[in-house]
């Protein structure tokens, strides 16, 4: 099946500046890539996706982009602001079967 | 438009003890997942439903597993007997198109004594 690594498992940035969280998966069939953002005591929300027929996609501060040759894909938050601070997940599939990462835990300093 | 809702959010049970946990999907969203999050950990999935019918439950423990979706709509999730390492989170999702957005609920976090 999927797997799927995250790293880091903990960052702190400050207010302002640019966060970026690095995933690599290992099936070579997976074809969608989306990052979940979860909230203390909330369920994870979508905050952006990528398939694998486009290289980056950009949405305000968000931005993902996606290496298949290298199986790996990236989550970019610039400007982060307070509450940006969360745990942040991606995933990866080729059909319904989502694989997460073990997620990372964002703190943005003010 | 209202959200997956799921009920309990907390439960406190010991071991050996029965329990279940309710979940109402987005209005129109023929898919439903339940998924576990253990401490530190991303989701996995248990079992996925297309209407009323469980169509990957691979990866649910069927010796003390146990879900169902009446009429295609809300699901039920129930565990018996639990046991101590079931404690964690519980969470329910629902979408309208695959590969796509799932919709989580805020989760029911169960904690086994």
């Amino acid at each position: 099946g999927e797997n799927v690594e995250q790293h880091p498992s903990t960052l702190s940035v400050q207010e302002g500046d640019s966060a970026v969280i690095k995933c690599t998966y290992s099936d070579s069939a997976s074809n969608y890539f989306p990052w979940y953002k979860q909230e203390l005591g909330k369920g994870p929300q979508l905050i952006i996706d990528i398939r694998s027929n486009v290289g980056e996609k950009k949405d305000q501060r968000i931005a993902v982009t996606l290496n298949k040759t290298a199986k790996h894909f990236s989550l970019h938050i610039t400007e982060t602001q307070p509450e940006d601070s969360a745990v942040y997940f991606c995933a990866a599939s080729r059909s319904y079967k989502l694989s997460f990462g073990a997620g990372t835990t964002v703190t943005v300093r003010a | 438009e209202a959200g997956v809702v799921q009920s309990p959010r907390y439960k406190i049970i010991e071991k050996k003890q029965p329990v279940a946990f309710w979940c109402n999907p987005i209005s129109g969203h023929n898919t439903l997942y339940w998924y576990l999050q253990n401490l530190g950990q991303g989701p996995e999935l248990l079992i996925r439903y297309e209407n009323e019918e469980a169509v990957d439950d691979s990866q649910l423990p069927k010796d003390r597993f146990s879900a169902e979706r009446l009429k295609g709509v809300d699901s039920t999730l129930k565990i018996q007997p639990a046991e101590l390492g079931d404690s964690a989170v519980y969470l329910c999702a629902s979408s309208n198109r695959d590969p796509g957005e799932l919709f989580f609920g805020e989760g029911s976090r169960l904690t086994v004594l």
